[in-house]
């Protein structure tokens, strides 16, 4: 089968570093997605990755290594508008989209 | 400002009650997508379409149904609703072009409720 694994909540302090990791096991690969969904909205678009290594704006960054089939959000300088889910999803070789189930960020002073 | 609409935003519906929900874009995205959201469970797709006059079955795509009649629109039915049926739905679109990467642009989402 195909999944995303990310984990189900993290806490971090306004001002710090955050790395939300995601690892996934697809039928081929075409493209690594974060997004990013503030409670009861809309998922909008973060980065896109398909090429190994570090794409990196603004506070945010992501990388990915396809052969561990892995990747991760880093999120600097936190803010409390950051408390949000994150989202993971992978591009197959059929082109579909396969999800994570998120990562509940909360972010306290 | 150009995007995707969704309509209702929400709507609480009688079991056996046929819903459509409706979803226009005016970006002119060939391909959009009807997703469903459930806490703890990821985006999972309902139904997609590629282009105006074809249609695909995505990961749950039992009890809904969707047309594409022209480029704008995507509404998603439900022949009779069930409980199981609560839930977010997201439309979302994305270009096709050489340039494009893939990413969905969303709308606001229906959250509906099947009593």
């Amino acid at each position: 089968g195909q999944n995303i694994d990310q984990p189900t909540e993290m806490t971090a302090t306004e001002g710090a570093i955050v790395q939300i990791n995601c690892t996934y096991q697809t039928s081929g690969f075409n493209g690594l997605f974060w997004y990013q969904q503030h409670a009861g909205e809309a998922p909008t678009f973060l980065s896109y990755n398909v090429l190994d290594g570090l794409e990196e704006k603004g506070r945010f960054s992501s990388f990915l290594s396809r052969s561990k089939g892995y990747s991760y959000l880093l999120l600097k300088e936190l803010q409390m508008k950051d408390s949000a889910s994150y989202l993971c999803a992978v591009l197959n070789s059929n082109y579909q989209l396969i999800w994570g189930a998120g990562t509940k960020l909360i972010i306290k002073p | 400002i150009a995007g995707i609409t969704q309509a209702p935003t929400s709507q609480i519906l009688a079991a056996g009650r046929r819903m459509t929900l409706r979803c226009t874009q005016d970006m002119r995205h060939n391909a959009m997508y009807w997703y469903r959201q459930d806490l703890g469970l990821g985006l999972r797709l309902i139904h997609y379409s590629n282009t105006a006059g074809t249609t695909g079955k995505g990961e749950v795509p039992d009890g809904y149904s969707v047309s594409r009649a022209n480029t704008d629109d995507f509404p998603l039915t439900l022949a009779s609703a069930v409980p199981s049926q609560t839930s977010v739905y997201f439309c979302a679109s994305s270009g096709t072009g050489s340039e494009d990467t893939g990413e969905l642009f969303f709308g606001e989402g229906s959250r509906l409720t099947v009593l």
